[in-house]
């Protein structure tokens, strides 16, 4: 299979809580990007992270990354309704065109 | 931030007819081009890799012949779906990238907004 896994496949919180959502995938890696998707449309990149790095920050996001567990995180704070999306890890491998390859996504639903 | 056109966003069509989809970079050349579909509830497949003046790098499993890509320039993609069948009903996302680094910015893909085919 192509793609990596999510999990939670789906997520439901209140607005101000924090969301989580994993990543795991099964090969090297040249860097883990997040990118996220509003119902019916394109994918709009959130943050990269190099494979040399261990933790990103950008705004209210913070993206971990473990090669050794071959995995990531994506936590978002304070969450507020319009964060409501899904959410999609995708990894880039070293050589050719830096094709990525997409995690299954997590479906985050954020509550007023 | 770099913009990605995608046209049209959705189409409906008769089995068997063709459809082409374009994918344009508007403010930056993309030397790759990627296409991907993406059923219901699911994540990105990639289908193929596009190169500006070369032939398309088709993803395993994806018939070559039934799904056309054209990289002719810089800012232009195009996948067109030959005799369309009510099985290639999908989410289509092309996505562009540009410049040749391996690390940064140029590492991001900018992605259209899709376009949703429904053959009848």
């Amino acid at each position: 299979s192509q793609q990596g896994e999510e999990d939670p496949q789906a997520l439901s919180i209140q607005e101000g809580e924090n969301a989580t959502m994993n990543c795991s995938y099964k090969t090297s890696i040249n860097n883990l990007q997040w990118y996220r998707q509003n119902s019916g449309r394109g994918l709009v990149h959130l943050i990269l992270i190099r494979s040399n790095e261990r933790e990103k920050h950008s705004g209210r996001l913070r993206v971990t990354l473990d090669t050794s567990k071959k995995s990531s995180s994506l936590l978002i704070t304070a969450s507020r309704a319009a964060d409501t999306a899904s959410y999609f890890c995708a990894t880039a491998f070293s050589g050719g065109y830096n094709k990525l390859i997409f995690g299954a996504g997590t479906r985050l639903a954020v509550h007023p | 931030g770099a913009v990605v056109s995608q046209h049209p966003s959705r189409v409906i069509c008769k089995s068997g007819t063709s459809v082409k989809i374009e994918c344009r970079s508007l403010d930056f050349q993309a030397t790759t081009m990627f296409w991907y579909r993406q059923f219901p509830k699911q994540s990105l497949m990639l289908m193929a890799t596009s190169n500006e003046g070369s032939k398309a790098t088709y993803e395993q499993g994806v018939e070559k012949d039934k799904f056309l890509i054209n990289h002719a320039s810089l800012t232009l993609s195009t996948l067109t779906v030959t005799s369309a069948h009510p099985e290639d009903s999908s989410f289509y996302i092309c996505s562009a990238r540009g410049g040749t680094s391996a690390s940064g910015a140029k590492n991001i893909q900018y992605f259209g907004a899709g376009t949703r085919l429904s053959v009848l």
